[in-house]
């Protein structure tokens, strides 16, 4: 099957505790990103990664961090530098169509929780 | 900044109703429109997608209407049923960008009552 696959489903971690968040895809797609969603909120772009070895800030980057080692992994980490990581992580990857539109895709979501 | 304004926030219809929701974007350069559902504690999957050189598309129940002129496309779903209950999100390219970047509307949450 191909996917987007996000680990765990459910995380708890006690504050001041770095903690990573995995996302793996094989639909060979190139750009992948990480969103965050609070409840009731719309998504907000974290980071961003068009190619191995290179990613971006997106809009709130504070307190997190990633690596772009294989195109097939994005890894997040949410640092203790987050001041409020309680949150529904998302990945997602996306491909770009003969129409030259890009198609995003998403993974099931990691909900992370922090006491 | 752009922006993609999605309303209503919430919205209720009966079993069998039409429920539209709405976006407006703010730059003409967006060329690719898509919507996505989000059920509870899921991802958002891509439900459907229009680009800007048609007015509509249509997929099953679901419509996507494109109005250029007034920079705004809607989300139409016929016969709404309670299992279309969800949240959607609208979306739009992020300008002058070849990074895939999406910037997403807030959000509606569709109830279906039975």
């Amino acid at each position: 099957d191909g996917g987007i696959t996000q680990s765990p489903k459910y995380l708890f971690r006690k504050e001041g505790q770095n903690v990573t968040l995995s996302c793996e895809q094989n639909l060979n797609h190139d750009a992948m990103y990480w969103y965050r969603q609070d409840p009731g909120q719309g998504l907000r772009l974290i980071y961003y990664s068009q190619i191995v070895n290179d990613f971006q800030k997106g809009d709130i980057a504070e307190g997190y961090s990633v690596s772009r080692e294989k195109k097939e992994s994005f890894p997040l980490t949410v640092t203790s530098a987050q001041k409020n990581p309680t949150a529904f992580y998302l990945c997602a990857s996306s491909i770009r169509k003969t129409s030259g539109s890009y198609e995003q895709y998403f993974g099931p979501g990691t909900r992370l929780t922090v006491t | 900044q752009q922006q993609v304004k999605q309303s209503p926030q919430s919205l209720i219809v009966q079993k069998g109703g039409i429920s539209i929701i709405n976006c407006a974007y703010e730059n003409t350069a967006f060329d690719y429109f898509p919507w996505y559902q989000q059920f509870p504690g899921k991802g958002p999957a891509l439900l459907i997608a229009i680009r800007p050189d048609v007015s509509e598309k249509k997929e099953g129940r679901f419509t996507i209407s494109f109005n250029k002129s007034a920079k705004q496309f809607s989300l139409h779903i016929m016969d709404s049923q309670p299992g279309d209950s969800a949240t959607y999100f609208c979306a739009a390219p992020e300008l002058l960008s070849n990074t895939g970047k999406l910037i997403f509307g807030q959000g509606t949450t569709l109830q279906v009552k039975p």
